[in-house]
């Protein structure tokens, strides 16, 4: 068990520009999720996989992110036209199965910065 | 909707006290579960405790314990004999059980930051 690895750590970017983040689940976690954690706050939910399905999207997901997860193993999030309000630490999770009461692994996360 | 909120933003204590965070939620479901889960400055989050609505006992897990009280909607959450290496952020979580295959979509509240002193 390695555990969930997530790449970059850190991204600073300039507004407008393109970001894209990689999640490495724990080998053979069927569900991946990722969160999304402002300063001082609580992680919030954007979205979820089992294998390589996308099942669930939060309204924070707006059109400019997207995620895949494309052979149901790492995980892929891109935000496009980067703005300063997407600044935060986006965090990667994984479990297997079990549903609502299965712990997650969660990752280092990714902080991202835009200037 | 689900709501969760630790009115506690920060905790301060001398090694050795017992710290007590307090977590209330709010969610229309009979059957969800609450987690407790810890950030070290690392950033990663890791797991403590959980615990399903339909279980209101509350147990002991080495220096954690925990107080789940239905009728009040808390699920409060004790280090004894704290350590400096308990300083961290911990927030309390809640997921519903509507739909078993809908994976584990947990809402989180706002964090306490318990700083241990020597």
């Amino acid at each position: 068990d390695t555990g969930v690895s997530q790449d970059p750590r850190h991204k600073i970017t300039k507004r407008g520009q393109n970001v894209t983040f990689r999640c490495d689940p724990i080998s053979e976690h069927n569900r991946l999720y990722w969160y999304r954690q402002t300063l001082g706050q609580g992680p919030e939910f954007l979205t979820y996989f089992q294998n390589e399905a996308q099942l669930e999207k939060s309204r924070l997901l707006s059109d400019r992110f997207s995620a895949e997860r494309p052979k149901g193993s790492f995980s892929t999030l891109e935000i496009q036209r980067t703005e300063q309000g997407d600044s935060a630490m986006y965090l990667c999770a994984s479990s297997l199965g079990g549903g609502p009461n299965s712990p997650l692994h969660f990752g280092n996360g990714t902080r991202l910065t835009v200037t | 909707a689900q709501k969760v909120t630790q009115a506690q933003t920060e905790i301060s204590v001398v090694e050795k006290e017992d710290v007590t965070l307090d977590c209330v939620y709010e969610t229309r479901d009979t059957t969800y579960y609450l987690f407790w889960y810890k950030q070290p400055p690392s950033g990663e989050l890791v797991f403590l405790i959980r615990r399903n609505s339909f279980d209101e006992q509350n147990e002991i897990s080495g220096r954690y314990s925990w107080n789940f009280q239905k009728s009040t909607s808390s699920f409060n959450f004790t280090i004894t004999a704290s350590q400096v290496v308990d300083s961290a952020v911990y927030f309390c979580a809640l997921s519903e059980a509507k739909i078993k295959a809908a994976g584990n979509k947990l809402t989180f509240g706002g964090g306490t930051r318990v700083l241990v002193k020597p």
